[in-house]
Parts: structure tokens; C-alpha cells; sequence
């Protein structure tokens, strides 16, 4: 593994399932971070977790939720997909949650909910 | 609020210089990062700036102003493979990154 993972590259999903979007980094990065990205909005912010044992909201939690059980792993979990929740998923981490601090990005996991 | 505004889309000639400008305001200010975003793939980073002026990296430059909340990307000797979208976020007091949409850069021959 180099950098960060993300699986499933692609889902379609029926809405009331639970789904889980697994992330994983090699870089021993503290903090990582889950964003979505529709078409003509910028990227919107989560849940983040600034090191293992700990997760916070970012702007859209809502329907989501996250666990950082160990520095490598950051999972997201949808508990009862909707609709609204089709959307690109990107996983990102940081070395840590600073002034300066570049954000790399796994390759996404495109999801849609029916 | 935090608002970060950008162009949605811009074209340019293969060869020539363009430059994408983005305004922002945030609740402090970390500085302000330029990422690269191809269609169907994940942003890559390009650039940061905290302090005023001009920062060169080879075909890519990026400035800031921070007194009028202003920062561009200026790409020179545009080639075809440079067709993206560019990202402009900022980094707030929280240390999070407010995104603005992209801007989607055509190059035409």
C-alpha cells in the first residue's frame, strides 16, 4: 500500500441500507478527514478525526458517522442511505491538523443511492 | 460566514498563460491552498501560500494577498494535459480547509 486506499471504488446502493466506506493510510498521518463532492459544490467536510481515539463534525455529519480505532483506519458509515447521500466520496489525511498542513486524497468512492 | 468564490470555468490556448483568481473570506486564515483536479480523480496539491506575494514553481505560480483576501493561480506555457479542475481553499482558525467549487480549465489546441 502507498498513500491511501478507499474501497469500494463504486457502489450503487438501495436507500434504507447501511453502507460502510473503508479508508486506510500508510503514511502514519495523526489526522484524516472524509469529504463528499457534488457537481458545483466544493468539497464539504464530514467527519474528521485530528488523531486515533478521537472524530469530529465537520459541516455535513448528518446521516454519517465515523470511528478512528487506530492511526491507519478511518471508516464512514451511512447507518440508512438516502438519496441526497449520492455523491463522491473522498477520504483525505494530514500529518497533522496545522498551520500549513497539505491534505492528501485517496481516489474516491463514487456512491448512489436508489 | 466563510465563503471562498472562484470562476466555474475557464478556456485557454495551448502554449499561453492563464490565471485563475479566487477571493475568500474565513473565520482566521492559516493560509490558502491550490489543489489540481482531474475529471474522475482525486485532488493532488499544487500549492500554499500564508504570507503575501508570489510563490513560483515551475510552470505554476500562485500570490496572495491576505489584506484583500485574494490569491491566484498563474499557469504559464499551458500544455494539453493541464485540462482540470483547479481548487482554491483556505485554511481556517479550526485548521479545517474551506473549499471553493473548482474552476474547470479547458485548453484548446
Amino acid at each position: 500500500i502507498a498513500g491511501i486506499t478507499q474501497a469500494p471504488t463504486s457502489q450503487i446502493l438501495a436507500a434504507g441500507r447501511r453502507m460502510t466506506l473503508r479508508c486506510t493510510q500508510d503514511m502514519r498521518h495523526n489526522a484524516m478527514y472524509w469529504y463528499r463532492q457534488d457537481l458545483g459544490l466544493g468539497l464539504r467536510l464530514i467527519h474528521y478525526s485530528n488523531t486515533a481515539g478521537t472524530t469530529g463534525k465537520g459541516e455535513v455529519p448528518d446521516g454519517y458517522s465515523v470511528s478512528r480505532a487506530n492511526t491507519d483506519d478511518f471508516p464512514l458509515t451511512l447507518a440508512s442511505a438516502v438519496p441526497s447521500q449520492t455523491s463522491v466520496y473522498f477520504c483525505a489525511s494530514s500529518n497533522l491538523a496545522g498551520v500549513g498542513d497539505t491534505q492528501y486524497f485517496g481516489p474516491g468512492t463514487r456512491l448512489t443511492v436508489l | 460566514g466563510q465563503n471562498i468564490d472562484q470562476p466555474t470555468e475557464m478556456t485557454a490556448t495551448e502554449g499561453a498563460i492563464v490565471q485563475i483568481n479566487c477571493t475568500y473570506q474565513t473565520s482566521g486564515f492559516n493560509g490558502l491552498f491550490w489543489y489540481q483536479q482531474h475529471a474522475g480523480e482525486a485532488p493532488t496539491f499544487l500549492s500554499y501560500n500564508v504570507l503575501d506575494g508570489l510563490e513560483e514553481k515551475g510552470r505554476f505560480s500562485s500570490f496572495l494577498s491576505r489584506s484583500k483576501g485574494y490569491s491566484y493561480l498563474l499557469l504559464k506555457e499551458l500544455q494539453m494535459k493541464d485540462s482540470a479542475s483547479y481548487l482554491c481553499a483556505a485554511m481556517d482558525s479550526n485548521y479545517q480547509l474551506i473549499w471553493g467549487a473548482g474552476t474547470k480549465l479547458i485548453i484548446k489546441p
